[in-house]
C-alpha cells in the first residue's frame, strides 16, 4: 500500500514565479492537509480539503497562496509570484474516513522542499 | 488558542542512555495527542498517539502517557539506539469544532552516539 506521494520533492523558482505542488493520498483517503514548515520551526497547518472542497483554510496565507483537491487526480497547493520567504518544506497528509468523519491520524508524504531564489 | 510546548535541543544521548522529551499543551477539550518522528531529509512519521486522559502509547521502545491533570504527554524511552537520531515533534489535534488540523510543537533534535 503506497503512502502519501508529493512531487517534486525539490523545487526551485525564482521570485515572480509560481510554484506548483502535488499530492497523492494514500489509496482510500479522502481527507488532505497541507502543512508548512520553516527552518528550525515545526509544522503549522495551511488547508484542509476534501474532494471538491475546502474544509478549512484558517492557515493560509490570503494572497497568492491557494488550493484544491478536485474529483480525479492530486491535490494541488499553488504559489503564485513567489517570495523568498515562500522557501520552506511543504506537506501534504492525508487521513481516511470513518463513520463520515476523518480520523485524527494523519500520515505525511516526505514533502517538497521549495526553495526561491 | 492550542499550543505545544517541547523542551528545546538539541539533546544529545549516548547509546543505551535513558530519554525523556517533554511536551506540555494547552487546548480547549480534550485533545489527541502525538508524536511522531521525523529523519533527515523525510517527511513526518507517526510515533505514538493517545486520545484520551490516562492512556500510554507505545511503539518501538517508546512510551507516552497523557496526562491531563499535567497537560503533558512526555516521551520516553528506556535505551536509545544510534538508529533514533531524528527529531521529534509533540503535536496535539481537536476535532471537536470540526477542525482537523494539528497543532505542533517546535520539535526537538535528538542526537546519539555510540
Amino acid at each position: 500500500n503506497a503512502g502519501v506521494m508529493q512531487n517534486p520533492r525539490h523545487l526551485v523558482r525564482r521570485r515572480g514565479q509560481e510554484a506548483r505542488l502535488r499530492c497523492s493520498p494514500m489509496k482510500g483517503h479522502s481527507h488532505v492537509y497541507w502543512y508548512r514548515q520553516l527552518p528550525e520551526e515545526g509544522l503549522k497547518f495551511m488547508v484542509y480539503l476534501q474532494k471538491e472542497n475546502i474544509i478549512d483554510e484558517s492557515g493560509m496565507p490570503k494572497e497568492r497562496f491557494s488550493a484544491e483537491f478536485p474529483k480525479e487526480g492530486p491535490s494541488i497547493l499553488r504559489i503564485q509570484q513567489v517570495v523568498r520567504g515562500d522557501s520552506a518544506a511543504y506537506f501534504c497528509a492525508s487521513s481516511p474516513e470513518m463513520s463520515g468523519r476523518a480520523t485524527d491520524t494523519q500520515y505525511f508524504g516526505p514533502g517538497t522542499r521549495l526553495t526561491v531564489l | 488558542g492550542d499550543s505545544v510546548t517541547q523542551m528545546e535541543g538539541p539533546v544529545t544521548l549516548s547509546e543505551e542512555a535513558f530519554l525523556t522529551i517533554n511536551c506540555t499543551y494547552t487546548a480547549t477539550g480534550y485533545p489527541s495527542l502525538f508524536w511522531y518522528v521525523q529523519y533527515p531529509g523525510e517527511g513526518l512519521q507517526l510515533l505514538l498517539k493517545a486520545t484520551k486522559a490516562d492512556d500510554k502509547g507505545s511503539n518501538k521502545g517508546f512510551e507516552a502517557t497523557y496526562r491531563k491533570e499535567t497537560t503533558s504527554f512526555h516521551l520516553e524511552k528506556g535505551s536509545v539506539q544510534v538508529s533514533d537520531s531524528a527529531v521529534y515533534f509533540c503535536a496535539l489535534l481537536y476535532s471537536g469544532a470540526g477542525s482537523y488540523q494539528l497543532t505542533f510543537g517546535k520539535g526537538t533534535k535528538l542526537s546519539v552516539i555510540p
